[in-house]
């Protein structure tokens, strides 16, 4: 079946430090959403990506959909304590229903 | 509604018991899903519906587990002869179908199961 990893799967980093999470599928992808979850929250969308090698950005946020449509990746230049959470890559299956990867726990030390 | 709603938001019961946790989704999502997240863990698919119908029901772990939807609108997830690893955080999801279309996540229905 689809598998989809996430790496790493937790991340330290101090405040100012860049952060990246990689998404990978062993399928090729008709497009891949990502979702942040704050400890104690529940998942919230961020963005979707849906064509070859696209990149999309988000105020420190930047994401890119791999060329081959098999993985991605959420960039966070100069962390801050507002991105601490759990970050999830979301790909389709079977029509409608979507899997989840294992997610990046990330947090940032002040 | 504004937003899903799930109810209720913490439930605490014995092992053995049946329970009922409720999803209220965004009016007009024609796409309904569950899922559940242990502590620390990620989200573990159960089942979706796209209407009233469940095309997808591979992810519910046992037969103790059953969901189903009315009017296109509630769903109830229901849990049989509830276990001591059932204990977790049930997350519903609403969209509007389809493969592009974002989920949005009610808050969840902690279980303690005890």
């Amino acid at each position: 079946g689809q598998q989809v990893m996430q790496i790493p799967q937790y991340q330290h980093v101090q405040e100012g430090e860049d952060f990246t999470t990689y998404c990978n599928s062993s399928t090729t992808l008709s497009n891949i959403q990502w979702y942040k979850q704050r400890p104690g929250g529940h998942p919230v969308f961020l963005i979707q990506l849906v064509k070859s090698g696209e990149v999309k950005k988000q105020k420190r946020l930047t994401f890119q959909f791999g060329e081959a449509k098999k993985n991605s990746s959420l960039h966070i230049t100069a962390s801050q304590t507002t991105d601490v959470g759990t970050y999830f890559c979301a790909v389709p299956r079977y029509g409608q229903n979507f899997v989840f990867g294992p997610g990046t726990r990330l947090s940032v030390l002040p | 509604g504004a937003g899903v709603s799930q109810s209720p938001s913490n439930k605490v019961t014995e092992k053995g018991k049946d329970v009922e946790l409720r999803c209220d989704p965004i009016s007009g999502h024609t796409a309904l899903y569950w899922y559940r997240q242990s502590l620390g863990q990620g989200l573990e698919f159960l089942i979706y519906f796209q209407g009233n119908s469940a095309p997808d029901k591979s992810g519910l772990p046992s037969d103790r587990f059953s969901a189903e939807r009315t009017g296109g609108s509630v769903s109830t997830l229901t849990i049989q002869r509830t276990q001591q690893e059932d204990s977790a955080v049930y997350l519903c999801a609403s969209s509007r179908g389809g493969q592009t279309e974002k989920l949005f996540f009610g808050s969840g229905t902690q279980l303690s199961v005890l």
